[in-house]
């Protein structure tokens, strides 16, 4: 089974700073699909950001990047300029790839707190 | 069409009552799942349907808990005989798959959640 692991339950970054948020995880499959979402307090999930593991570039989404590292299954979300709106709990999901049920697994999340 | 809407948004209920919850997923979506969220924790895959058929459930989902998608487009979610341990945010997401088989076509796109405490 895959699983999925963040390591840093909460993280804090100075507003207009940059911050790398950490993810992991164990797979047996080599199509897959990697995922970073934004669960703000109260409000519902949104997509952030989406990388296909067939694919060597890393994605980005304006002041989200990622750096995918796929020997060493790791998919690390950087976000640039931080501004206040960025503060969330920020989950690393991993979606099989090869038409499946397209489920997502997620790790346990991290909280981003922006320090104005 | 304003997103996936689910109701009620909470929902408390004593322990031994059944509760039954409302996804309405984004109109031609065909594929809908429903998650489970405890605190301090992922949301954890419960089920999914592709149109009105039931494709795959999880091993968390126990007898007590039932899915249903009549016609393929609004889905249920019930739990019969409420434990303390069903205390958590329900979530339901819709994508609209491609129907090939080698590719990924749309993200899911998550409700607000139905919050359950069981007392």
């Amino acid at each position: 089974a895959q699983t999925v692991t963040q390591s840093q339950p909460e993280m804090s970054v100075q507003e207009a700073e940059t911050v790398t948020l950490s993810c992991t995880y164990d797979t047996s499959e080599s199509d897959y699909y990697l995922f970073w979402y934004k669960q703000p307090p109260s409000r519902q999930m949104i997509l952030v950001i989406r990388q296909e593991a067939y694919k060597q570039q890393n994605a980005t989404e304006n002041r989200f990047s990622v750096n995918f590292q796929k020997a060493a299954k790791s998919f690390s979300l950087k976000i640039s300029d931080s501004q206040l709106g960025d503060a969330a709990m920020y989950f690393c999901a991993y979606m099989g790839g090869r038409g499946g049920n397209e489920k997502l697994t997620f790790g346990t999340g991290t909280r981003l707190t922006i320090i104005p | 069409d304003t997103g996936v809407s689910q109701d009620p948004r909470h929902k408390i209920t004593k322990r031994g009552q059944n509760v039954t919850f409302r996804c309405d997923p984004i109109s031609e979506h065909n594929r809908l799942y429903w998650y489970r969220q405890t605190l301090g924790q992922g949301p954890e895959f419960l089920t999914y349907f592709q149109n009105e058929a039931q494709l795959e459930k999880s091993r968390l989902l126990s007898d007590r808990f039932s899915a249903e998608r009549p016609k393929g487009s609004f889905s249920t979610l019930e739990i019969q005989r409420t434990e303390q341990g069903d205390s958590a945010m329900y979530l339901c997401a819709s994508s609209a798959s491609s129907g090939r088989a080698d590719h990924y076509s749309s993200e899911q796109y998550f409700g607000p959640g139905t919050r359950l405490t069981v007392t």
